[in-house]
Order: structure tokens, then sequence, then C-alpha cells
């Protein structure tokens, strides 16, 4: 397992619910990255958090809202979710002035 | 055009089969390149990082940059069971900070 953690591996909710994701990172990285894993498409990033603030929002809809309380917890939370927001949401964390991206295990939510 | 182009497969090979597995790009400014390894219900892994061209070998593991022809490669030698993936590859310009573009993956099954 990589020091990556996410929970719930797994969330099925309505359409009405509101629920959140959580990832933790254990490496001492000062940069973390919310994607979206769609069947046979590419990653698709969504947030990017640099040093504790937004640096990115790749025209994500309203429905996601990102929170980085501190350098090693990033949350996503869910309200109002359509059905192909269905997918594997994975998270990232990195050394701001490092290329490379370390990942976690990943979310599967299902939206009924 | 996509930034990433890479063969979605899926490939299938006998164990013990050098595999070949390719992206191509259309951004001349990359200059990191990486592959991460994806298996079933699990986030991608890095398994090879490059700077600019060249070869780089880990273990049955080779990664290829060629920049004049905008095409990357990661060779598998003596391919086992547990290599069965998919495989990302990945890349970055410089100066761009945290944003890595992927390809769609390419799906690998060895059998024995």
């Amino acid at each position: 397992e990589t020091g990556v953690t996410q929970t719930p591996r797994h969330l099925v909710m309505g359409m009405t619910n509101k629920k959140s994701l959580k990832c933790e990172q254990h490496l001492g990285h000062n940069a973390m990255y919310w994607y979206k894993q769609s069947a046979k498409k590419p990653l698709e990033l969504m947030f990017v958090y640099s040093l504790e603030e937004r640096v990115e929002n790749n025209s994500v809809p309203s429905r996601f809202s990102p929170e980085c309380p501190n350098s090693s917890h990033l949350f996503l939370h869910l309200h109002t979710l359509q059905p192909e927001d269905s997918a594997l949401y994975l998270c990232a964390s990195s050394q701001v002035e490092q290329q490379v991206q370390f990942f976690g295990p990943g979310t599967r939510l299902t939206v009924l | 055009q996509k930034e990433v182009e890479q063969d979605p497969g899926p490939l299938s090979v006998p164990e013990g089969a050098i595999v070949s597995l390719n992206c191509t790009y259309s951004n001349s400014a990359f200059q990191y390149f990486m592959w991460y390894r994806q298996y079933s219900r699990k986030g991608p892994e890095l398994l090879m990082y490059t700077y600019s061209s060249g070869n780089k070998e880990d273990g049955r593991f080779t990664a290829q940059v060629d920049k004049s022809s905008k095409y990357i490669s990661l060779f598998i030698r003596d391919s086992q069971p547990s290599d069965s993936a998919t495989y990302l590859c990945a890349m970055r310009s410089s100066g761009n900070t945290g944003k890595l573009i992927f390809g769609q993956g390419t799906t690998l099954q060895v059998k024995p």
C-alpha cells in the first residue's frame, strides 16, 4: 500500500445525498490532487492544492467542492451528483518542486 | 487531437514474452515522462520515471523516450502473470507545476 490513504473505498449515493471523500498522505508532501477516472478515459485532473492553496480548478461542476485543511489532508465534498459522476476518484500527492505524484487506492463512487 | 495517445488494448501475451507498450504525444514541451501500473481496484503506482530523451532500465522494465519522434515506450522482459494490469503513460512540461497529462492506459494480460 502507498503512503496515500483514501476513505471510503466504496460509496453508493443517491442524487440528493451529501457525502465527503477523504484523503490523507503520510509522505510529507506539500501538494495534493483530486482526479476522476472513468472507464475508457484518461485520468481527469479535477483540483490541485499547492501549499494548502487551491491552484487549479479544472472546470469542475460546483457539485464537487474540495477542501484542504492542512498539507496532509484533502476532502472532496459531494452534493446533488448525477449518475454520470459515477467513477473512481483518486487522490494523489507530491512535492511541489518534484514531478512524480503518488496515488491513493481510490474511492469507487456509484451515483444512483 | 489528444495531447497523449495510448492504445487501450487489451494486449494479451504468453508468459515469458517481451511486451512493448507505447504512447505518442503532440506537445514538444513535455520533458518528464512516467509510466504507472494500475492493478484492478487499485490506484496507479509509479513504475518508471524518465527525464528528457534516452533509456532507463530497472530490472525487467526499460523505459525509452524519443523526443524527436514524440514517442515513449515501456518494455517488459520475461513477462509474468503478475504483470497483468493497466499501464498508464504520463508526462508534463517543466514549469507547469503538478499538471500531469495521462494516456488512456493499455490493459495487459499475461497468460500462464
